[in-house]
């Protein structure tokens, strides 16, 4: 059974509209991340967090923004979307044992 | 030359085999290992994490983990069209603030 939840599951959306992928956390992790996946190919770290009100870039330049209020809840903001956007966007949460993932949310910009 | 190294296969395995998939990585501070699976269009699932020298079994797979070698493999035991993924190799280190770096992931096919 999945704790960590991404909405929404899948996303079309128009050039230039503003978005918000949510993902929450029931498992008390500080530590959070966003990936970027395309189809057949690798995971980029776009975003991270190691707790509250602290984000850092990932190793893909992207331009997405986070935020980070809550432990809980680790949001992913694009201001205008772009064609170029269109990917598979996956949230995971992280404990010593490793990560745990989100469904994904998949996104298409028309 | 990338921090954790995989072969993309497709790596083809007859149903029944064993299929052994390799890691490599850069950083020779890494404490932590793992592999996921994932299947097309899901997220990546944790199937095994190994953090000592030598072999790691949880049922048909098994860990293998070098730490002079700088080595980290997974074998499949009796592989069924189940197991055909990709499976994605992934690395730790403290001084990284355990912060996962993944390879690129190796593509299996199981054929029955």
């Amino acid at each position: 059974e999945a704790d960590i939840y991404q909405t929404p599951r899948y996303l079309v959306i128009g050039t230039g509209k503003k978005i918000t992928l949510e993902c929450s956390q029931t498992m008390g992790h500080d530590k959070m991340y966003w990936y970027q996946q395309d189809p057949g190919m690798e995971l980029h770290l776009i975003h991270y967090s190691y707790g509250v009100n602290s984000t850092e870039k990932g190793d893909l330049s992207s331009e997405s923004t986070v935020s980070r209020i809550r432990t809980e809840h680790f949001p992913l903001t694009l201001e205008s979307a772009r064609p170029s956007h269109t990917s598979q966007y996956l949230c995971a949460s992280s404990s010593l044992h490793g990560y745990t993932f989100g469904s994904g949310t998949r996104l298409t910009v028309v | 030359q990338k921090e954790v190294e995989q072969n993309s296969g497709p790596l083809s395995v007859p149903e029944g085999a064993i299929a052994s998939l390799n890691c490599t990585y850069s950083d020779r501070g890494s404490q932590s290992f793992f592999w996921y699976r994932q299947y097309s269009g899901k997220s990546p699932e944790l199937i095994m994490s190994i953090y000592s020298n030598g072999d790691k079994e949880d049922g048909r797979f098994t860990a293998q983990l070098n730490k002079a070698s700088q080595y980290v493999s997974l074998l499949i035991r009796d592989s069924q069209p189940s197991d055909s993924a990709t499976y994605l190799c992934a690395v730790a280190a403290a001084a990284a603030g355990n912060k996962l770096t993944f390879g690129g992931g190796t593509r299996v096919l199981v054929k029955p």
